[in-house]
């Protein structure tokens, strides 16, 4: 069955730098687009990022465009999300998100865990 | 870029009840809209995709509707285990937006 990890979470100061990673499993990664997607405490979703399958195209949600670098690794089956100048908004559960399909019109169908970021002084 | 907006932000309701929750675009997106359920401590789940299709596995209470602009979340017979905070989400273009949520409770 599907299966998305994520892991690299944790308390870091303001400023700082995180690369987050989801480890794929059950389906062949390298068809699929992938997404991230956090959520602040006790808030709503917010999409993040984006990138299709072959690593061919990007998009990022503007809050985010030019900190944050989404890339994927298909021999790995894993994606990462690089995140520079951290700030405490940046605070959320980060979860990774499968595509239904290879592009960027698409709807997520399975989700991870989600890791936890917390920026903090 | 398009903004979601949801209503209402909540919403309590009896079991049994019928429950309408709205999704509104700022533009037009054809049908590019899901709903997600979450849980209170879960992971968003996938209800609905293309504004109607019911996903494997979803109770046939849920149904959606809508295109353009307008859509809609119903529950026809809302039960205890629906308690959740729901999401639309248009994915016609970046940036995939989500709406600000609905949380449903239970009478």
């Amino acid at each position: 069955q599907v299966q998305l990890v994520e892991s690299g979470g944790g308390v870091v100061q303001p400023g700082r730098s995180l690369r987050l990673s989801c480890a794929a499993s059950g389906f062949t990664f390298s068809r699929y687009g992938m997404h991230w997607v956090r959520q602040a405490p006790g808030k709503g979703l917010e999409w993040v990022a984006f990138m299709s399958y072959d690593g061919s195209d990007q998009y990022y949600e503007a809050s985010v465009r030019g900190r944050f670098t989404i890339s994927r690794d298909n021999s790995k089956n894993t994606l990462h999300l690089q995140i520079n100048s951290l700030r405490t908004e940046d605070t959320a559960v980060y979860y990774c998100a499968k595509g239904h399909s290879y592009g960027y019109q698409d709807y997520f169908d399975y989700w991870g865990q989600g890791t936890l970021v917390t920026v903090s002084s | 870029d398009i903004q979601m907006t949801q209503s209402p932000s909540s919403l309590s309701a009896s079991v049994g009840d019928r429950v309408t929750i709205t999704c509104r675009a700022s533009q037009g997106i054809s049908n590019f809209l899901a709903w997600y359920q979450q849980k209170p401590g879960k992971v968003p789940n996938l209800l609905i995709s293309a504004a109607s299709t019911l996903q494997s596995g979803v109770p046939s209470r849920f149904s959606g509707s809508g295109s353009g602009t307008d859509f809609t979340l119903t529950i026809s017979s809302l039960q205890p285990e629906d308690v959740a905070t729901y999401y639309c989400q248009k994915y016609n273009s970046a940036p995939h937006a989500f709406g600000g949520g609905t949380k449903v409770e239970i009478k």
